[in-house]
């Protein structure tokens, strides 16, 4: 069962514009929220995280935010530059437990 | 600091072979995750090894196989292989399992024929 959930797989965004890529759970026990940027060829790069007692968290051009309610948590990218251009995944997970649940990943395309 | 990495980069199987997979931590990382990534499916969790113990599991078949040694390396192996094993696994290092951030290596790519 998909505990998580990204439904756009693709998103295409013109330099220096924002970038919205948005995940959906299920499970309310989730209590730790994290992104992960993923290049061919490579493994996924840990991007920012947020737990769940926080609404947002910032670092630099990424924001990443928690709507615990709607069970939705977004990541912004401000601006958005060609270098972005990668599949970001959602994961969420219980802190302290080390099992995390991934969503199926969204391919951003930033285009110059 | 050396990165997380997988051998072989690249396998191909024929169906009913079993295969073995390595992976060497980030060097004092303690907690070894694997993961089957496949089109569609992203990642899915397969296992947790800490300090040689298997801690947490996912949901795949007993052919589906893990163990961690006393460095901390970690080995997956599956036997009996099928065609819808065929992806990319890919295995991430933490320091203690209690550090939420995952350290993610290349992965290796299985085909199964």
């Amino acid at each position: 069962d998909q505990q998580v959930k990204q439904n756009s797989p693709s998103l295409s965004v013109q330099e220096g514009r924002i970038s919205i890529l948005n995940c959906d759970y299920t499970n309310s026990m989730f209590d730790y929220f994290l992104w992960y940027k993923k290049y061919p060829a490579e493994g996924p790069t840990f991007l920012i995280s947020i737990s769940s007692i926080k609404d947002k968290n910032e670092d630099g051009r990424f924001t990443v935010f928690l709507n615990k309610s709607a069970k939705h948590l977004s990541l912004h990218i401000v601006p958005s530059q060609p270098g972005d251009s990668a599949v970001y995944f959602c994961a969420a997970g219980v802190y302290n437990f080390n099992k995390f649940y991934f969503g199926s990943g969204t391919k951003l395309n930033v285009k110059p | 600091k050396a990165g997380v990495t997988q051998t072989p980069r690249y396998l191909i199987k024929t169906r009913g072979q079993q295969v073995t997979l390595s992976c060497s931590p980030i060097s004092g990382h303690r907690s070894v995750s694997w993961y089957q990534q496949t089109p569609g499916q992203g990642l899915q969790f397969l296992f947790e090894y800490f300090s040689e113990t298997q801690r947490n599991k996912g949901n795949f078949p007993g052919r589906f196989s893990g163990r961690q040694f006393s460095n901390s390396r970690s080995e997956m192996n599956v036997s009996t292989l099928e065609l819808g094993d065929s992806a990319l696994y890919l295995c991430a290092s933490s320091l203690d399992g209690l550090t939420l951030e995952q350290y993610f290596g290349p992965g290796t790519r299985l085909t199964v024929t």
